[in-house]
């Protein structure tokens, strides 16, 4: 129940291309939902964050996508540049101990 | 921007030694956070720390493991005695009012 399922684990866009990553929960007590993005060597990184309360948040060319009811939500990368590239992990929370999804792994080709 | 540092970037032990990771967070941040990456694969969670105490810690976080705030400052995760299963990237995180962890870049450690 405390798992995070991520997908795709691989994904290559073109450059200005839509990337889309999906991830699903069971929990219901989840109610924080942060994207992270982590470059080879570095710790995650805070890219963007939502509460149920919402269906949509933007930031820039990043989008989050979340249905409270099929208990998903997605990141939608717009305009994908090369410098996107990495590996992005989804996560929950509905205490302060984060639970992970298993990453996904970004290439934008130019 | 503040940062999380943590220290060494790199420790390599042989199994059956101690080790030591240490963090020194961000100063007005009052919770702390020890996560581990096995190579490849998901970030886990391991301890979370307020108040001086550990408040939440997963099944991983087993008698091997120990956290402790010595000076105020750093934050340490001690293993007593490491396995070559604990090579890990073992990452530190903070984090202020509300939700926002900021993570360090990580101690790589290598048992052999």
């Amino acid at each position: 129940q405390q798992q995070v399922k991520q997908s795709p684990q691989s994904l290559i866009v073109q450059k200005g291309g839509i990337s889309i990553i999906n991830c699903a929960y069971e929990n219901t007590a989840f109610d924080y939902f942060p994207w992270y993005q982590q470059f080879p060597g570095k710790g995650p990184a805070l890219l963007i964050a939502i509460r149920p309360d919402v269906s949509e948040k933007k930031e820039g060319r990043f989008t989050i996508s979340f249905n409270k009811s099929a208990k998903q939500f997605s990141l939608h990368i717009m305009d994908s540049q090369p410098g996107d590239s990495a590996t992005y992990f989804c996560a929950a929370t509905g205490r302060r101990a984060l639970t992970f999804g298993s990453g996904t792994r970004l290439q934008v080709q130019p | 921007e503040p940062e999380v540092t943590q220290t060494p970037s790199h420790q390599v032990t042989q199994m059956g030694q101690e080790v030591i990771l240490r963090c020194v967070p961000i100063s007005n941040h009052l919770y702390f956070y020890w996560y581990r990456q096995i190579l490849g694969q998901k970030v886990e969670f391991l301890v979370s720390f307020y108040n001086n105490e550990i408040s939440e810690k997963s099944e991983i976080f087993d008698d091997q493991f120990s956290v402790e705030r010595p000076d105020g400052s750093n934050f340490t995760l001690k293993i007593r005695s490491t396995k070559l299963e604990d090579s890990a990237m073992y990452f530190c995180a903070t984090e202020g009012i509300g939700y926002g962890y900021t993570f360090g870049s990580g101690t790589r450690l290598t048992v052999v």
